[in-house]
């Protein structure tokens, strides 16, 4: 079955340090990868997108993401965190094959950044 | 997104009551969807249409309906909601140009069912 996993259910960082939030996927084929943020009570914001080429892909607000196929991962990092990056996080996943767009959700990270 | 509104923002029911969430999209977009997320599940597929004549079920259609009223405007139904249907939902939208199209958000309606 396709699927997608996010290891950590909470993040805790300290302001200032790197963080990383996991994901790793289980779909045929190479599929499309994404990153989405959602804050207190508003929908969920496009982060940054993996479709071919470079395995490190930037994204908005500082962020990044790092594909790796042989261990089909996708991981988001940012250099320096920020209190205000406090969030939820969710990897989602789009195969390749199915016939439609459809986006495959982890369960999220709550991301908690500590001043 | 305000380019994709949902309303309404909240809404508590009761056990057998018919209700309509509505969304509606500037952004031009063919594609929307509606999802539902529940704590622990991620974001979860109701319904999804491709145009206003092509409506499919998702992974999690049961218990709900959907019409698309014109190409800006996606409504989910639920004809006799139950309390396990409490949770968020979200509506999104896509361009027509294939998989590497990005889903856009609404902000989400909180459903509370009694």
């Amino acid at each position: 079955a396709q699927s997608v996993a996010q290891p950590e259910d909470q993040v805790n960082v300290a302001e200032g340090n790197p963080l990383t939030v996991k994901c790793t996927y289980s779909v045929s084929g190479n599929p499309y990868l994404f990153w989405y943020v959602q804050y207190p009570n508003r929908g969920l914001q496009f982060l940054l997108k993996y479709i071919t080429g470079d395995n490190l892909v930037k994204g908005s607000y500082g962020f990044e993401a790092e594909f790796n196929k042989s261990q089909t991962s996708f991981h988001l990092k940012k250099p320096s965190a920020l209190v205000s990056d406090s969030a939820l996080y969710f990897c989602a996943v789009r195969p390749l094959s199915g016939g439609y767009n459809k986006l495959i959700f982890g369960a999220g990270t709550r991301l908690a950044v500590h001043p | 997104d305000a380019d994709v509104t949902q309303t309404p923002r909240n809404r508590i029911t009761k056990t057998g009551k018919r209700i309509m969430l509505e969304c509606s999209q500037t952004k031009g977009h063919d594609r929307m969807y509606w999802y539902r997320q529940d704590p622990g599940l991620g974001l979860r597929l109701i319904y999804y249409s491709f145009d206003v004549k092509d409506i499919n079920k998702g992974e999690i259609s049961d218990g709900y309906s959907v019409s698309r009223q014109a190409q800006a405007k996606f409504s989910l139904s639920l004809e006799s909601a139950i309390p396990n249907q409490t949770a968020l939902y979200f509506c999104a939208t896509s361009a027509t140009s294939g998989y590497q199209e990005t889903q856009y958000f609404g902000p989400g309606t909180r459903l509370l069912v009694l």
